[in-house]
């Protein structure tokens, strides 16, 4: 299976700062990888998909960056409504696999 | 608006077997492949496995092949997981989720709300 190493595991930021999160793959996955963001209790929804696609449904300041093995998640200015675990996923190849997550929190 | 709403919350003995339901609606159910998802504290989320309704063709992850069944009835727009000889490691919130675009590449929008499992004697 391919393995999904995000980094960091939690950060921490103030309103407006910008973050960005880290994703590597064990192995190159193309383009194939996607950012969902899960709210405290509520179930994962979608963010970017194929890299750097933005859902139609997801705020502009968010832009995702990579190819290959690395890849990024950016919030270009950080708001209230960000806080919450971010995953990535490739769909490269079967068995689809997620990495573990990365908690934001705002200070 | 494309929505897929799960059944409620279980409670299960060691042993037991459980069919968890994924009600879609707002687009072509058949055509359209369906995912499941397990979400624990301990190993975060796991693809567990896809169908596609319109031919029942499946795929499962290796890890879950054999603990699950997954199927689908195109007539009433609903897919299923049936987890089978239960084990307090399968206490877990199990999601389900439309693929976007295809097997290799796609993504999963919209998830359901989740269905927490609590396997427990």
């Amino acid at each position: 299976d391919i393995q999904m190493t995000q980094s960091p595991s939690s950060l921490s930021a103030s309103v407006g700062d910008r973050v960005t999160i880290s994703c590597r793959a064990s192995q190159s996955i193309s383009g194939f990888l996607n950012w969902y963001h899960q709210k405290p209790g509520k179930a994962p929804e979608s963010l970017i998909y194929v890299a750097k696609s933005l859902l139609i449904t997801a705020p502009s300041r968010f832009s995702g960056g990579g190819s290959g093995t690395d890849f990024t998640l950016t919030i270009s200015s950080l708001q209230l409504e960000d806080v919450g675990t971010y995953y990535c996923q490739q769909s490269h190849t079967l068995p689809w696999t997620f990495g573990q997550g990365t908690r934001v929190d705002v200070k | 608006e494309v929505q897929l709403v799960q059944s409620g919350a279980e409670m299960k003995k060691p042993g037991e077997s459980l069919k968890i339901s994924c009600k879609g609606s707002g687009y072509l159910f058949a055509n359209q492949w369906i995912g499941w998802v397990r979400q624990t504290p301990g190993k975060g989320l796991e693809w567990m496995g896809i169908i596609y309704p319109g031919d029942f063709d499946t795929r499962y992850n290796p890890s879950f092949q054999g603990q699950v069944t997954i199927s689908a009835d195109k007539t009433t727009t609903t897919a299923y997981l049936q987890l089978n000889s239960l084990r307090a490691s399968d206490t877990a919130t199990y999601y389900c989720a439309r693929l976007r675009g295809t097997i290799s590449g796609g993504w999963l929008d919209p998830w359901g709300q989740g269905t927490l499992v609590t396997v427990s004697s």
